[in-house]
């Protein structure tokens, strides 16, 4: 089973608004990761964690807050965010995050978000 | 430079050949090398990843990798109309454990 589950799969929301996407694998992986896909790019790492530890922030703007409550699940808060924003957001995890067997990264189907 | 390149496409190919796609990265000490298939609105799909150099074989896929020459390869035998879709392929940088994407080529299989 390499099945990462993400919700919702669809997001519309306002600039004031404070919205959560969820991600969640219960593969044993490590490793969990945000990334973000603007349509015809490829996907663009935003944070990466490592055994519930934020190790990666790709200097990514405070409007965006990722949070790794236990192994199996990873958070990404938003508040206040712009047009530009929209995207779709893909998590993704993998046994281990460093070089070599292991780091192989599964995503989930990930989450359309609109910034109304 | 970027990172890691890809021939952006499309490129079509007819039913039942060989469809070849290419990758070339420039961090030499990249360990770890994928590659992605993802239909359009759909998220990446992990299809084949190679960690020694030479060849790696699944079913229609073939993955090769060459480090000398900072350079990977996909190919898909027998292409079929399914395999249409725009590839990825990903390098994890050495020792940060990032992986960072190519552009992506489209592939178009024409029955």
């Amino acid at each position: 089973d390499t099945e990462v589950t993400q919700t919702p799969k669809h997001l519309v929301m306002g600039m004031t608004n404070k919205k959560s996407l969820k991600c969640e694998q219960h593969m044993g992986h490590r490793a969990m990761y945000w990334y973000k896909q603007k349509a015809k790019k490829p996907p663009e790492l935003m944070f990466v964690y490592s055994y519930e530890k934020l190790s990666i922030n790709e200097s990514v703007p405070s409007r965006f807050s990722p949070e790794c409550p236990n192994s199996s699940l990873l958070n990404l808060h938003l508040h206040a965010l712009q047009p530009e924003d929209s995207a779709l957001y893909l998590c993704a995890s993998s046994q281990d995050q460093y070089e070599g067997a292991g780091t192989e990264a599964f995503f989930g189907q990930g989450t359309r978000l609109t910034v109304v | 430079q970027k990172e890691v390149e890809q021939n952006s496409g499309p490129l079509s190919v007819p039913e039942g050949a060989i469809a070849s796609l290419n990758c070339t990265y420039s961090d030499r000490g990249s360990q770890s090398f994928f590659w992605y298939r993802q239909y359009s609105g759909k998220s990446p799909e992990l299809i084949m990843f190679i960690y020694s150099n030479g060849d790696k074989e699944d079913g229609r896929f073939t993955a090769q990798l060459n480090k000398a020459s900072q350079y990977v390869s996909l190919l898909i035998r027998d292409s079929q109309p399914s395999d249409s879709a725009t590839y990825l392929c990903a390098v994890s940088t050495s020792n940060t454990g990032k992986l960072i994407f190519g552009q992506g080529t489209t592939l178009q299989v024409k029955p």
